[in-house]
């Protein structure tokens, strides 16, 4: 099953953007990319997903690289309530959901 | 908010006891999951279903098993928890289609601690 890579950690001043760096070397083209933040005593929060072009919605955007085996989450003015762990993770469309892998995230702590 | 609740919210039982935890759902989706959470092992699929009373099994079944006789529920047991067990447990939703195409909601998780 393809995996992610993700830093453990990053951190980074309030209202400045971040990228969220994840490498898939091993994406299949059926996989979609999905990224989740999760905060503290809380369950998993859906951010944004996209399958080969680059996608924005109002939390973020996500840039994928041209040949997918990287990704990037970009939040571009973080702010307090963005401290969480983010996670990349893939989902097959075509195996459906038994391989659903998330992995443990990049915690980002954001400065004030 | 996709109407998802989990109950118990907190549960400390002991070792051998049966425990039975309840994911209740509002909108109707289809396809439900528990997902258990430890630290340094991040989110890890335990069972999903995709409809009344069909399931199958995810990363980390041994020990579980799941029914769903009604849409809006989705109930997993442990048959004779074991401290092994001690975890956040998460329910999860999809609104649409398979996993890879939709995003998934979550609920606020059980704390179940097996002494």
């Amino acid at each position: 099953d393809a995996k992610t890579t993700q830093p453990n950690s990053m951190e980074s001043n309030e209202e400045e953007p971040v990228h969220l760096p994840c490498n898939h070397s091993t994406i299949s083209g059926t996989d979609y990319i999905h990224w989740y933040r999760q905060l503290p005593s809380q369950g998993p929060e859906y951010v944004i997903h996209g399958l080969t072009s680059n996608v924005n919605n109002r939390m973020a955007s996500l840039a994928i690289a041209e040949d997918r085996k990287s990704s990037t989450l970009i939040l571009h003015r973080a702010t307090l309530r963005d401290a969480a762990v983010y996670y990349c993770i893939l989902r097959d469309v075509e195996t459906g959901a038994n391989n659903l892998f998330f992995g443990t995230g990049t915690r980002l702590t954001v400065i004030p | 908010d996709a109407g998802i609740t989990q109950s118990p919210r907190h549960k400390v039982t002991e070792t051998g006891t049966p425990v039975t935890l309840r994911c209740h759902q509002t909108e109707n989706h289809r396809y439900m999951y528990w997902y258990r959470q430890d630290p340094g092992h991040g989110l890890r699929l335990i069972h999903y279903s995709y409809g009344v009373k069909d399931t199958d099994k995810g990363e980390v079944s041994d020990g579980y098993s799941v029914s769903r006789s009604k849409t809006e529920d989705f109930l997993l047991t442990l048959e004779s928890a074991t401290s092994s067990q001690t975890s956040v447990y998460f329910c999860a939703i999809t609104p649409s289609g398979l996993a890879g195409e939709s995003e998934q909601f979550f609920g606020p998780g059980t704390r179940l601690t097996v002494l």
